[in-house]
Protein backbone atom coordinates (compact mmCIF):
# COMPACT_ATOMS: atom_id res chain seq x y z
CA UNK A 1 0.00 0.00 0.00
CA UNK A 2 1.24 3.61 -0.88
CA UNK A 3 2.62 5.71 2.17
CA UNK A 4 3.61 9.04 1.97
CA UNK A 5 5.90 10.49 5.06
CA UNK A 6 6.77 14.01 5.98
CA UNK A 7 9.42 14.43 7.68
CA UNK A 8 8.72 17.72 9.68
CA UNK A 9 5.67 17.96 11.71
CA UNK A 10 6.43 21.71 12.57
CA UNK A 11 8.69 24.22 10.86
CA UNK A 12 9.57 27.28 12.08
CA UNK A 13 11.19 30.54 10.20
CA UNK A 14 11.43 33.67 10.24
CA UNK A 15 9.63 36.14 7.29
CA UNK A 16 11.33 36.61 4.23
CA UNK A 17 13.20 33.66 4.88
CA UNK A 18 13.72 30.52 2.75
CA UNK A 19 11.70 26.86 3.28
CA UNK A 20 11.71 23.33 2.37
CA UNK A 21 8.66 21.09 3.56
CA UNK A 22 9.63 17.10 2.97
CA UNK A 23 7.54 14.36 1.83
CA UNK A 24 8.43 11.02 0.68
CA UNK A 25 6.48 8.63 -0.53
CA UNK A 26 6.65 4.65 -0.86
CA UNK A 27 5.79 3.31 -4.74
CA UNK A 28 7.84 1.87 -7.33
CA UNK A 29 5.79 2.54 -9.90
CA UNK A 30 4.46 5.11 -11.26
CA UNK A 31 2.63 7.91 -9.31
CA UNK A 32 0.71 11.67 -8.87
CA UNK A 33 2.19 13.56 -6.29
CA UNK A 34 0.03 16.73 -4.57
CA UNK A 35 0.67 18.99 -2.01
CA UNK A 36 -2.21 21.47 -0.50
CA UNK A 37 -2.74 24.12 1.90
CA UNK A 38 -4.79 24.39 4.83
CA UNK A 39 -5.65 27.52 6.81
CA UNK A 40 -7.11 27.71 9.67
CA UNK A 41 -10.89 26.15 10.17
CA UNK A 42 -10.70 25.81 6.23
CA UNK A 43 -10.73 22.85 3.90
CA UNK A 44 -7.75 22.35 1.59
CA UNK A 45 -6.34 24.07 -1.58
CA UNK A 46 -4.13 22.88 -4.43
CA UNK A 47 -0.79 24.33 -4.11
CA UNK A 48 0.69 22.40 -7.25
CA UNK A 49 0.89 18.28 -8.39
CA UNK A 50 3.31 16.47 -10.26
CA UNK A 51 1.59 14.28 -13.20
CA UNK A 52 4.70 13.60 -15.69
CA UNK A 53 7.34 15.74 -17.29
CA UNK A 54 9.50 18.41 -15.79
CA UNK A 55 10.74 17.31 -12.07
CA UNK A 56 10.10 21.14 -11.16
CA UNK A 57 6.77 21.74 -10.80
CA UNK A 58 5.64 25.42 -9.90
CA UNK A 59 2.45 26.52 -8.19
CA UNK A 60 0.44 28.92 -6.62
CA UNK A 61 1.61 31.58 -3.94
CA UNK A 62 5.29 31.22 -5.14
CA UNK A 63 5.54 27.31 -4.12
CA UNK A 64 7.34 24.81 -6.20
CA UNK A 65 8.20 21.53 -5.75
CA UNK A 66 10.91 19.20 -7.23
CA UNK A 67 9.84 15.45 -7.92
CA UNK A 68 12.74 13.06 -7.71
CA UNK A 69 11.77 9.69 -8.79
CA UNK A 70 15.16 7.81 -7.51
CA UNK A 71 14.45 9.39 -3.82
CA UNK A 72 11.17 8.74 -3.71
CA UNK A 73 10.53 12.32 -2.58
CA UNK A 74 8.40 15.79 -3.38
CA UNK A 75 9.82 18.17 -1.28
CA UNK A 76 7.73 21.56 -1.68
CA UNK A 77 10.37 24.87 -1.42
CA UNK A 78 9.62 28.53 -1.18
CA UNK A 79 12.58 31.13 -1.23
CA UNK A 80 10.86 33.64 0.52
CA UNK A 81 8.07 33.24 2.73
CA UNK A 82 5.69 35.56 3.84
CA UNK A 83 3.44 35.96 7.28
CA UNK A 84 0.28 34.44 5.22
CA UNK A 85 2.41 31.85 4.34
CA UNK A 86 1.64 30.10 7.70
CA UNK A 87 -1.04 26.92 7.79
CA UNK A 88 -0.18 23.27 7.43
CA UNK A 89 0.70 21.56 4.18
CA UNK A 90 -0.39 18.16 3.64
CA UNK A 91 1.72 16.07 0.56
CA UNK A 92 -0.44 13.40 -1.35
CA UNK A 93 -0.08 10.61 -3.69
CA UNK A 94 -2.13 8.52 -5.89
CA UNK A 95 -0.67 5.90 -7.71
CA UNK A 96 -0.12 2.22 -8.93
CA UNK A 97 -3.89 2.36 -10.24
CA UNK A 98 -5.18 2.83 -6.65
CA UNK A 99 -8.06 5.18 -6.45
CA UNK A 100 -7.81 6.37 -3.23
CA UNK A 101 -5.70 9.57 -2.42
CA UNK A 102 -2.51 9.11 0.35
CA UNK A 103 -1.86 12.18 3.09
CA UNK A 104 0.62 12.93 5.02
CA UNK A 105 0.27 13.47 8.25
CA UNK A 106 0.92 17.19 7.70
CA UNK A 107 3.51 19.95 8.42
CA UNK A 108 2.89 22.82 10.38
CA UNK A 109 4.78 25.99 8.75
CA UNK A 110 4.78 29.00 11.17
CA UNK A 111 6.29 32.52 10.14
CA UNK A 112 7.73 34.59 12.50
CA UNK A 113 8.27 38.09 12.13
CA UNK B 1 -18.33 29.78 -8.97
CA UNK B 2 -18.03 26.68 -8.70
CA UNK B 3 -17.03 24.35 -5.45
CA UNK B 4 -18.02 22.41 -2.62
CA UNK B 5 -20.29 23.52 0.14
CA UNK B 6 -20.60 21.47 3.21
CA UNK B 7 -22.93 22.73 5.86
CA UNK B 8 -23.47 23.39 8.73
CA UNK B 9 -19.74 24.30 9.77
CA UNK B 10 -19.88 23.61 13.45
CA UNK B 11 -22.24 20.81 14.46
CA UNK B 12 -22.90 19.58 18.23
CA UNK B 13 -24.01 16.17 18.91
CA UNK B 14 -25.77 14.46 22.12
CA UNK B 15 -24.64 11.43 23.23
CA UNK B 16 -26.69 8.28 21.23
CA UNK B 17 -27.69 10.57 18.64
CA UNK B 18 -26.94 10.61 15.06
CA UNK B 19 -26.43 13.43 12.85
CA UNK B 20 -25.91 14.17 9.29
CA UNK B 21 -23.41 16.21 7.56
CA UNK B 22 -24.23 17.94 4.34
CA UNK B 23 -21.76 18.08 0.86
CA UNK B 24 -22.65 19.49 -1.90
CA UNK B 25 -20.99 20.24 -4.99
CA UNK B 26 -21.88 21.91 -8.48
CA UNK B 27 -18.62 20.83 -10.39
CA UNK B 28 -20.19 18.62 -11.88
CA UNK B 29 -17.71 15.51 -10.80
CA UNK B 30 -18.81 12.11 -10.60
CA UNK B 31 -16.24 11.04 -7.51
CA UNK B 32 -16.97 12.17 -3.76
CA UNK B 33 -15.06 11.45 -0.85
CA UNK B 34 -15.38 11.95 2.87
CA UNK B 35 -12.21 12.43 5.15
CA UNK B 36 -11.54 12.78 8.73
CA UNK B 37 -9.65 15.11 10.33
CA UNK B 38 -7.89 14.99 13.91
CA UNK B 39 -4.92 16.69 15.10
CA UNK B 40 -1.51 15.29 14.02
CA UNK B 41 -3.24 12.14 11.91
CA UNK B 42 -3.35 13.59 8.77
CA UNK B 43 -6.82 12.98 6.39
CA UNK B 44 -8.38 9.72 7.09
CA UNK B 45 -10.59 7.78 3.95
CA UNK B 46 -14.08 7.21 5.40
CA UNK B 47 -16.20 6.58 2.44
CA UNK B 48 -15.95 7.49 -0.96
CA UNK B 49 -18.77 7.69 -4.76
CA UNK B 50 -17.53 7.23 -7.52
CA UNK B 51 -20.90 7.28 -9.11
CA UNK B 52 -24.79 7.97 -8.36
CA UNK B 53 -26.05 4.71 -6.48
CA UNK B 54 -22.46 3.29 -5.35
CA UNK B 55 -19.94 3.87 -2.35
CA UNK B 56 -17.26 2.16 -0.79
CA UNK B 57 -15.94 2.11 2.31
CA UNK B 58 -12.36 3.69 3.34
CA UNK B 59 -9.94 3.29 6.10
CA UNK B 60 -12.67 3.91 9.21
CA UNK B 61 -16.22 3.59 8.15
CA UNK B 62 -16.89 1.90 11.23
CA UNK B 63 -19.66 4.02 12.78
CA UNK B 64 -20.60 5.88 9.34
CA UNK B 65 -23.09 6.07 6.40
CA UNK B 66 -23.25 7.74 3.55
CA UNK B 67 -26.14 7.47 0.40
CA UNK B 68 -25.29 8.80 -3.41
CA UNK B 69 -29.32 9.41 -4.78
CA UNK B 70 -27.56 12.62 -6.51
CA UNK B 71 -24.58 13.00 -8.45
CA UNK B 72 -24.12 16.69 -6.90
CA UNK B 73 -24.60 15.27 -2.44
CA UNK B 74 -22.79 13.07 -0.53
CA UNK B 75 -24.13 13.12 2.59
CA UNK B 76 -22.21 11.53 5.78
CA UNK B 77 -24.39 10.41 8.87
CA UNK B 78 -22.56 9.69 12.06
CA UNK B 79 -24.28 7.03 14.45
CA UNK B 80 -24.07 6.57 17.64
CA UNK B 81 -21.69 3.96 17.02
CA UNK B 82 -19.01 6.09 16.16
CA UNK B 83 -17.90 6.14 20.12
CA UNK B 84 -15.17 9.06 19.34
CA UNK B 85 -16.98 11.62 16.37
CA UNK B 86 -15.43 14.64 18.11
CA UNK B 87 -13.23 15.67 14.37
CA UNK B 88 -12.88 17.96 11.52
CA UNK B 89 -14.88 16.78 8.62
CA UNK B 90 -14.20 17.36 5.19
CA UNK B 91 -15.51 16.62 1.75
CA UNK B 92 -14.15 16.17 -1.52
CA UNK B 93 -14.98 15.76 -5.13
CA UNK B 94 -12.90 14.89 -7.95
CA UNK B 95 -13.49 13.88 -11.85
CA UNK B 96 -14.15 10.89 -13.04
CA UNK B 97 -13.21 7.54 -11.82
CA UNK B 98 -10.40 6.60 -14.57
CA UNK B 99 -9.03 9.92 -14.00
CA UNK B 100 -6.21 8.92 -11.32
CA UNK B 101 -4.12 12.34 -12.24
CA UNK B 102 -7.08 14.63 -11.26
CA UNK B 103 -6.58 16.65 -7.73
CA UNK B 104 -9.38 16.55 -5.17
CA UNK B 105 -11.43 19.54 -4.73
CA UNK B 106 -12.58 20.31 -0.68
CA UNK B 107 -14.94 22.17 1.02
CA UNK B 108 -14.58 24.03 3.70
CA UNK B 109 -15.41 21.78 6.62
CA UNK B 110 -17.47 20.74 9.36
CA UNK B 111 -16.39 20.74 13.28
CA UNK B 112 -18.39 17.98 15.16
CA UNK B 113 -18.12 18.09 18.63
CA UNK B 114 -19.80 16.21 21.47
CA UNK B 115 -22.05 17.87 24.24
Amino acid sequence: AQSVTQLDSQVPVFEEAPVELRCNYSSSVSVYLFWYVQYPNQGLQLLLKYLSGSTLVKGINGFEAEFNKSQTSFHLRKPSVHISDTAEYFCAVRGGGAQKLVFGQGTRLTINP
Amino acid sequence: DGGITQSPKYLFRKEGQNVTLSCEQNLNHDAMYWYRQDPGQGLRLIYYSHIVNDFQKGDIAEGYSVSREKKESFPLTVTSAQKNPTAFYLCASSRGTGALNQPQHFGDGTRLSIL
